[in-house]
Formats: structure tokens, sequence, C-alpha cells
């Protein structure tokens, strides 16, 4: 069965400072993995992805991530945040067939960022 | 606009009363999921379905039921017997693994 760990319940930074939020899987054969961000009271928005190719993915808001399969990880990083980063965040994995699709969240991690 | 709409998103409901929480799509996707949020906990899986007129279980899906009648709809019936119904509930969709969500329900049964 697919699974999403994201080991950090609530992380807190100072606004210009890197940021690394951590994600590991299980998925039987090469997962398309997913990071989600969530405003408070709001849905989730897309992030970014990686389906194959390069492993290191570009998404919006200046966020990337690195696909590293030995070590079933797909962390998500930002060189700098603001303030506006302050969110919930989602990593998740999915088996991407048509009929057959299924998508597995993480129980999310908690961006709280100091001035 | 394409997208997904959840209604309403405020609920409040007396404790022993059902209440069916809407999700429609207008972005032809196969695949729809509803998810219960509380805090602390992320998102867990109540239902999900992958096609019309079939629906399996997720990790949590004691005191709800859901149907599929349609490709655009996919409504959850949150019952009596649904010992803490308190709480956010998101639907989303997906296709070729991308998700798409609602704004979300927070339902309050008092």
């Amino acid at each position: 069965a697919q699974s999403v760990t994201q080991p950090d319940i609530h992380i807190t930074v100072s606004e210009g400072a890197s940021l690394e939020l951590r994600c590991n899987y299980s998925y039987g054969a090469t997962p398309y993995l997913f990071w989600y961000v969530q405003s408070p009271g709001q849905g989730l928005q897309l992030l970014l992805k990686y389906f194959s190719g390069d492993t290191l993915v570009q998404g919006i808001k200046g966020f990337e991530a690195e696909f590293k399969r030995s070590q079933s990880s797909f962390n998500l990083r930002k060189p700098s945040v603001h303030w506006s980063d302050a969110a919930e965040y989602f990593c998740a994995v999915g088996a991407p067939n048509f009929g057959n699709e299924k998508l597995t969240f993480g129980t999310g991690t908690r961006l709280t960022i100091i001035p | 606009d394409g997208g997904i709409t959840q209604s309403p998103k405020y609920l409040f409901r007396k404790e022993g009363q059902n209440v069916t929480l809407s999700c429609e799509q207008n972005l032809n996707h196969d695949a729809m999921y509803w998810y219960r949020q509380d805090p602390g906990q992320g998102l867990r899986l109540i239902y999900y379905s992958q096609i019309v007129n079939d629906f399996q279980k997720g990790d949590i899906a004691e005191g709800y039921s859901v149907s599929r009648e349609k490709k655009e709809s996919f409504p959850l019936t949150v019952t009596s017997a649904q010992k803490n119904p308190t709480a956010f509930y998101l639907c989303a969709s997906s296709r070729g693994g991308k998700a798409f969500f609602g704004q979300g329900t927070r339902l309050t049964v008092v």
C-alpha cells in the first residue's frame, strides 16, 4: 500500500531564512509525487509535482523539490521564506492510472514564519 | 471556469441528524475524494471513487456514506452513526495524478 510520512508536524523559520520540509514515501513503483499548500480555512493548492525526468522540480512561489529514489524522499525547499509562506504543507503520492487512480496524503507540516 | 465547488461553506446540524455535503466538479475528472481534516491530523481519506457508480472506503469510512451517480457529483452524507462529526471536510478530484480541491465545508454538530 502507498503511504506518505511527513516527520515534522510544525516548523518555525525566520523570514528570509531557508526552508526544507521533509517527505518520505512508500510505493511499489516509480511514484508520482506532489506538494500542496493550504492556507487557513481553504482548500489545497498544488505547489509542484514530479512525474518523471529531472529529479529537481520547480514549482510556484519559488519552491522546489528533489526526488531521491534511494532515500524514498521528496523534500520541499525554498531558499528564502516570506511571511506569506506561513501555511500548512502536504506531501502526496499517487498512482495516476486512469480508472484506478488514488492519491495518498501525508499528515502535513505547519509552517510558522517569525519576523 | 473549471473547478470544484463544495457547498455550503459552513454547516450546522443538531446531534443525531444526518447531513449531506455537496461536491460538484466540471473538470471531467474520473477520480473524486472526500477527506476529513482535524487539527494536527492532516487529511484523512473517508471515501474515494475512481469511476462513476463505484466507490471505495478510505481509512475512516465508518459513519459516512457516499454515492457517485454522475461523474460530476460526489455527495457525502454524515450519518448519526458518526461519533464525532464536527470537522472540516474537503472534496477533491484528480486526473493524471493531479488533484484539485474544493474550498471545504466546516461542519459543526451541536
